[in-house]
């Protein structure tokens, strides 16, 4: 099946410092790949849908300028988390979409990034 | 706006038993409803999905029926094994594919040899 891949898997930052994580879909091309957060034994909550070639729709109550996403190829989106504070340590996921049409295309996930920031 | 909701874990139970996780949801539109499993550290992955109403997914000895009369989509297995231990999420989308999935909080099952 589809495979996507992540890196690093896990993170730990200073804070005030960036961090960047890469997605990557390894055997298809995903013209949208979606960034989600997870806390600890809670449900995913998506932060944004990012589409190849644009800027990333984000969702309600996240910052843009500090979850900055870039979807520079059909195999590739990267998050990266500026200015990282003990407050945006998580578990990161992304997910691609493989399929270019109709409401029977399937998400495939990574494995996640864990990042901990100091 | 749309949501989903599962019953919280954790569920234990012993091999060759029963496994009903129940979910329920709202949705503005007609959803399309998924089951994704997350093992130990590993990804989501899509376990069954069904897109219309009274569709049944079945997939590795699960099954969920769309009931659009109950908004369910509940997951049940005859028998699960010690290598179903995992974290159940229930999902929605609404419309296209590329539209985002609405998750539930997901179910943590233990099954015990």
């Amino acid at each position: 099946g589809a495979v996507v891949s992540q890196h690093p898997s896990w993170v730990i930052c200073k804070s005030g410092t960036s961090v960047k994580i890469e997605c990557r879909s390894l055997d298809f091309q995903a013209t949208t790949m979606f960034w989600y957060r997870q806390f600890p034994k809670q449900s995913l909550m998506l932060m944004a849908t990012s589409n190849e070639g644009s800027k990333a729709t984000y969702e309600q109550g996240v910052e843009k300028d500090k979850f900055l996403i870039n979807h520079a190829s059909l195999t590739l989106s990267t998050l990266t988390v500026t200015s990282a504070h003990p407050e945006d340590s998580s578990f990161y996921i992304c997910s691609a979409l493989a399929g270019t049409s109709g409401a029977t295309d399937t998400q495939y996930f990574g494995p996640g990034t864990r990042l901990t920031v100091l | 706006g749309n949501s989903v909701t599962q019953m919280e874990g954790p569920v234990t139970l012993s091999e060759e038993a029963f496994l009903t996780i129940n979910c329920t949801y709202t949705a503005t539109g007609y959803p399309s409803l998924f089951w994704y499993v997350q093992y130990p550290g590993e990804g989501l992955q899509l376990l069954l999905k069904a897109t219309k109403a009274d569709d049944k997914g079945s997939n590795k000895g699960f099954e969920a029926t769309y009931r659009k009369e109950t908004t369910s989509f509940h997951l049940e297995k005859g028998s699960v094994q010690v290598s179903d231990s995992a974290v159940y999420f229930c999902a929605l989308r609404v419309g296209a594919a590329g539209n985002k999935l609405t998750f539930g909080g997901g179910t943590r099952v233990l099954v015990k040899p």
